[in-house]
């Protein structure tokens, strides 16, 4: 089944404490992404990535990083987490993203972070 | 501020009801395209609308593209308790460029 997964699905933790979490597609799908939602901001981008060892920043980067060492593997890791990253994080993705494209974009289910 | 703003924020509406969602912005985009979410998932594609003046229908869901790709609306007709969802437009252009959402509850 195609899909895009994230683990974990909740995380509770504590301020200044390192996280990952994981973001995996079985599409072969070049564009990965990465966005929060906040209630009445709707989804905001963190990072994408066009392709392998291609990253860059979205709308809100800040205290966010990501890798893209393989195709399938996009995470996104929280060196120092802090109450205001407390949110809904989404990873997604498709073929590509040109300015043409209608490509569909997959999102995966959610992880629910709270940083107290 | 949004770049993408959508209207209204919340919709409570009664089963075989009509509704419509608004979505507006300053910025041209090259096409434009709705989600559905429900709760505890991840936003799922319903349409993407190209070319400027376009209509597309999927079953009761009736979706237009404005004529200078600004614009988009969402008409739902006879509303089912399944259609109970978030609503969220996107603006690709590069990249894609989402509104707050509206949130529609359709009661039995």
């Amino acid at each position: 089944e195609a899909q895009v997964t994230q683990n974990p699905r909740y995380l509770i933790t504590v301020t200044g404490k390192k996280l990952t979490v994981t973001c995996s597609q079985n599409m072969n799908h070049e564009y990965m992404s990465w966005y929060r939602q906040d209630p009445g901001l709707g989804l905001r981008q963190i990072y994408y990535s066009m392709n392998v060892e291609v990253t860059d920043k979205g709308d809100v980067p800040e205290g966010y990083k990501v890798s893209r060492k393989e195709k399938r593997n996009f995470p996104l890791i929280l060196e120092s987490p802090s109450p205001n990253q407390t949110s809904l994080y989404f990873c997604a993705s498709s073929f590509t993203i040109r300015r043409s494209s209608t490509d569909t974009q997959y999102f995966g289910p959610g992880t629910r972070l709270t940083v107290l | 501020t949004q770049l993408l703003e959508q209207s209204p924020q919340f919709l409570s509406i009664q089963e075989g009801e009509n509704l419509t969602v608004y979505c507006n912005s300053s910025s041209v985009f090259s096409s434009l395209q709705w989600y559905r979410q429900e709760p505890g998932e991840g936003p799922v594609l319903l349409v993407t609308v190209v070319t400027g003046g376009e209509v597309k229908k999927l079953k009761r869901l009736t979706f237009q593209f404005g004529d200078a790709r600004k614009d988009s609306s969402l008409h739902i007709t006879a509303a089912q308790p399944g259609d109970t969802g978030l609503y969220l437009c996107a603006g690709h252009d590069y990249k894609l460029s989402f509104g707050a959402g509206t949130t529609v509850t359709v009661r039995a």
